[in-house]
């Protein structure tokens, strides 16, 4: 199992808002990192450190972190931002690779 | 314009060997953390191995002692030399470049992937 839990799976409708969360010992003392992925398409970064985004990265999308959890709000989802989102920030178990959570299918419905 | 282009996948049987090669443009690897990452089908993301600028190499466990990452300045290009391949380890690999923010090595570009099937 991973050392960054996520939810598998979370819906939302059209134009509300909606967290995906990650849940870590290792979120305790460092940041998550957030990607994007669309089917058949490589991950994509859309929020790293304290919510930084890329360029390009719409502002609906931010992240927040609060003890052993860090959060990827989108705030008035589109159908554009269903996707797999993973977090990735640096393991417990070594210091050199990070560890990925194991991915939230987000459905916009 | 910053880009990763993996090549080299393929079928192969089980025991067998596989090269792959991430070639960069825009930016020069040798200056940057670089990574594979890969992603079994219909499954999540695994980080495999990371190469640091001071050419310092670590590996997950899962591939540890079969799989080498290393990289060719001249050609600005990404490897990693794959033996001793499982079926296990049909995914699709990612090359990726890393950045490092307050003790936290992110991943800002990704190539496209590369498809290896281990099968007989």
């Amino acid at each position: 199992s991973s050392e960054l839990t996520q939810d598998p799976a979370v819906s939302v409708a059209l134009g509300q808002t909606v967290r995906i969360t990650c849940q870590g010992d290792s979120l305790r003392s460092y940041y998550a990192s957030w990607y994007q992925q669309k089917p058949g398409q490589a991950p994509v970064l859309v929020i790293y450190g304290k919510d930084k985004r890329p360029s390009g990265i719409p502002d609906r999308l931010s992240g927040s972190s609060s003890g052993n959890t860090a959060s990827l709000t989108i705030t008035g989802a589109q159908a554009e931002d269903e996707a797999d989102y993973y977090c990735n920030s640096r393991a417990t178990s070594s210091h050199h690779l990070g560890v990925f959570g194991g991915g939230t299918k987000l459905t916009v419905l | 314009e910053v880009q990763l282009v993996e090549t080299g996948g393929g079928l192969i049987q089980p025991g067998g060997s596989l090269r792959l090669s991430c070639v960069a443009s825009g930016f020069t690897v040798n200056s940057y953390y670089m990574s594979w990452v890969r992603q079994a089908p219909g499954k999540g993301l695994e980080w495999v191995s990371i190469i640091y600028p001071n050419n310092s190499t670590y590996y997950a466990d899962s591939v540890k002692g079969r799989f080498t990452i290393s990289r060719d300045n001249s050609k600005n290009t990404l490897y990693l030399q794959m033996n001793t391949l499982r079926a296990e380890d049909t995914a699709v690999f990612y090359c990726g470049r890393n950045l490092m923010v307050q003790g936290v090595t992110y991943f800002d570009q990704w190539g496209q992937g590369t498809l290896v099937t281990v099968s007989s």
